[in-house]
């Protein structure tokens, strides 16, 4: 399996452009998260799906933050407008469960995006 | 609400023994996972402890002790390749099963 494939990888952009960050889970996971990681605050969960279901998008700091997943294979991250406080690596993850106990539920990152917004 | 506390930084000198320490304090517990993160890479997976004792792992081990809301992570032999940033994170049933991160320690190993 190819594990978590994120992209774009690396993403400059000028403050107040859209900027749109995809991640294609691993194959039969249920559960897709996305993630934000400063050195300021650590790894802050911004939302997650459950069978392409958003469940909980509290962590979701602005109206300006989005995230869709129309398939179980493809989610999408969208920030309109951005601004330079959004610069932070953001990572998508997956889980198979998330039932009580067993290591099968531990999560699967992916590769991150580092977004700097000038 | 969680709290989770790591130191935030550590150093050690190859070949020897580190332990890293994690505290915290949730309404609920479902188990704690360590990660491990290096410089501009995702956190992989570590350990997995849900009931109090020692898990071995090869160098690495995690004990937990759920009555002093604490765990920690003990890496042997230390290798110049495990410098990295380490997390703890803590599962709440409350929380809807979604585990919560610290901060991480940072690990620098020198030799």
């Amino acid at each position: 399996d190819a594990g978590v494939i994120q992209s774009p990888r690396h993403e400059v952009t000028e403050m107040g452009q859209e900027v749109t960050l995809r991640c294609k889970p691993i194959s039969g996971h249920d559960y897709l998260f996305w993630y934000r990681q400063t050195m300021m605050r650590g790894l802050e969960l911004l939302i997650y799906f459950n069978n392409n279901v958003p469940i909980d998008d509290s962590g979701m700091p602005e109206d300006r933050f989005s995230a869709k997943m129309p398939n179980a294979s493809f989610s999408t991250l969208k920030i309109q407008p951005s601004e330079p406080r959004d610069s932070a690596v953001y990572f998508c993850a997956s889980s198979p469960h998330l039932t009580s106990g067993g290591q099968q539920e531990t999560q699967y990152f992916g590769p991150g995006t580092r977004l700097l917004v000038l | 609400g969680q709290n989770i506390d790591q130191p935030t930084e550590m150093t050690a000198t190859e070949g020897a023994i580190v332990q890293i320490n994690c505290t915290y304090q949730t309404s609920g517990f479902n188990g704690l996972f360590w990660y491990q993160q290096h410089a501009g890479e995702a956190p992989t997976f570590l350990s997995y402890n849900v009931l109090d004792g020692l898990e071995e792992k090869g160098r690495f081990s995690s004990f937990l002790s759920r009555s002093k809301g604490y765990s920690y992570l003990l890496l042997k032999e230390l290798q110049m390749k495990d410098s990295a940033s380490y997390l703890c994170a803590v599962r709440d049933p409350g929380g809807s099963y979604i585990p919560t991160f610290g901060r991480g320690t940072s690990l620098i190993v020198h030799p």
